[in-house]
């Protein structure tokens, strides 16, 4: 069972335009993380989001939890080549001992 | 310090044959994770542990079997290779206190089934 879905599932921009990415579930989470992962490597973790309708901001990048702690966004603002990769949110329930990951967002920045 | 290792990078197999993946983690953390990559399925957990000497399922645990013998060390193996395991798996760690079950991934093993 699919619990996080992601789109768009592949996304190719040019260099300095701006993008979002969605992760949307019909359940809920007590936390959400987004993991960026790079071509032969494992994912690595960007930030955690906890409370419903907050924001985090990690340079260029734009992080929400929707309000009812179900949905979430990424948004890169003039993005880079630097920004390519597999982005992967996840979302975690009190309780489990496991991440629930999303499907995935192919991201390529053509310089 | 050098986080989440796993061994081997890649590795080819005919069907049927065995194998084992070793993941091993220097940071002490007590849960361990073994998950496989497909293409447009994010990621899926294989089978994990709580701790030394214990394990547990995941969404897909079959065809595969672990051992966390030591703490440090989770053993993912197959015992008859089929092309549906042909996959990129990872193995995570996270520690005891983490919040929010923030986890740390090893570089993977390539594994392609013939």
């Amino acid at each position: 069972t699919q619990l996080l879905e992601q789109s768009p599932q592949f996304l190719s921009i040019q260099e300095g335009e701006n993008l979002t990415v969605y992760c949307n579930s019909s359940s809920v989470f007590s936390s959400l993380q987004w993991y960026r992962q790079e071509p032969g490597e494992g994912p690595v973790l960007l930030v955690t989001v906890v409370t419903g309708g907050e924001v985090k901001k990690l340079k260029r990048l734009t992080f929400q939890f929707g309000d009812a702690r179900k949905d979430s966004s990424l948004h890169i603002t003039a993005a880079q080549p630097g920004d390519t990769g597999l982005y992967l949110c996840a979302g975690f329930q009190t309780g489990a001992n496991n991440l629930f990951f999303g499907t995935g967002t192919r991201l390529t920045v053509i310089p | 310090n050098a986080g989440v290792t796993q061994t081997p990078k890649f590795r080819v197999l005919k069907t049927g044959q065995s194998m084992t993946l070793l993941c091993a983690q220097d940071m002490n953390h007590e849960y361990m994770y073994w998950y496989r990559q497909d293409p447009g399925m994010g990621l899926r957990l294989i089978h994990y542990s709580v701790g030394e000497g214990t394990t547990a399922k995941g969404e897909v645990p079959d065809g595969y079997n672990v051992s966390r013998l030591k703490k440090q060390n989770f053993l993912l193996g197959l015992e008859s290779a089929a092309p549906s395991q042909t996959s990129v798996y990872f193995c995570a760690s996270r520690e005891l206190a983490a919040s929010y079950n923030e986890q740390f991934f090893g570089p993977g093993t390539r594994l392609t089934v013939l």
